[in-house]
């Protein structure tokens, strides 16, 4: 069974530009979720879908955004990047999301 | 606002000695229970997880963890730790039925074993 995917897995933006990262969840898992792994920060939720619909999202500016298409693969949207974006972002899909996430290997995002 | 708390940000053991690493939640309602490991260049993976039932679980590569309800904590433990068990291992909680519907970490303790 092919795991989380993610793409691109390295990326260098300048200060002020937009970026899209984006994740294919393992087949039959409807629900994808984004964190970002800042340095000494852990992961921070950043947002969850399910069936298409954003269910909830985290404590992060209206900058950070997304969607899910009708295949349940999903991008983030990040815009006028700041230095402090600089993080591994991370994507994990499920079944159910009480059950534990399967992880991507992530998307290195460093802003310059 | 629920929490997970891991107490210790680095732990240097060396070699067969044994491991004890501590995360404790804020909540009091029902939870699920996971431990992630982070190997240096490598993606999360599930170590193991608790949902109801024997509150020691056993996970892969020899871990296990206790559940203590009382105490809102459920630490992961090895015996005799190996150089290659050398990772960031993450605490994690899901609030059952919450509305934020999404795991919620700690903020990880990075393990390294001396050879």
């Amino acid at each position: 069974e092919a795991g989380v995917t993610q793409s691109p897995t390295h990326l260098i933006k300048t200060r002020g530009q937009q970026v899209t990262l984006r994740c294919s969840p393992i087949s039959g898992h409807t629900s994808v979720y984004w964190y970002q792994q800042a340095l000494g920060l852990g992961l921070q939720f950043l947002l969850w879908y399910d069936e298409g619909e954003e269910r909830n999202r985290g404590n992060f500016p209206p900058r950070f955004s997304g969607r899910q298409f009708p295949n349940y693969s999903s991008e983030l949207n990040v815009n006028a990047l700041e230095l402090e974006d600089s993080a591994l972002y991370l994507c994990a899909s499920s079944e159910d999301r009480d059950y534990g996430y399967t992880f991507g290997s992530g998307t290195r995002l460093t802003v310059v | 606002a629920q929490s997970v708390s891991q107490h210790n940000h680095h732990v240097i053991l060396s070699e067969a000695a044994s491991l004890e690493l501590g995360c404790n939640y804020s909540y009091g309602g029902t939870v699920n229970l996971f431990w992630y490991v982070q190997y240096p260049g490598q993606h999360l993976q599930l170590l193991l997880k608790y949902f109801s039932g024997d509150p020691l679980v056993k996970g892969i590569k020899g871990f296990e963890a206790e559940f203590i309800k009382s105490k809102f904590s459920f630490n992961l433990r090895k015996p005799s730790v190996q150089w290659s068990d050398t990772a960031e291992y993450f605490c994690a909680v899901s609030f059952y039925g919450g509305s934020q519907g999404n795991l919620i970490f700690g903020k990880g303790t990075k393990l390294s074993v001396k050879p």
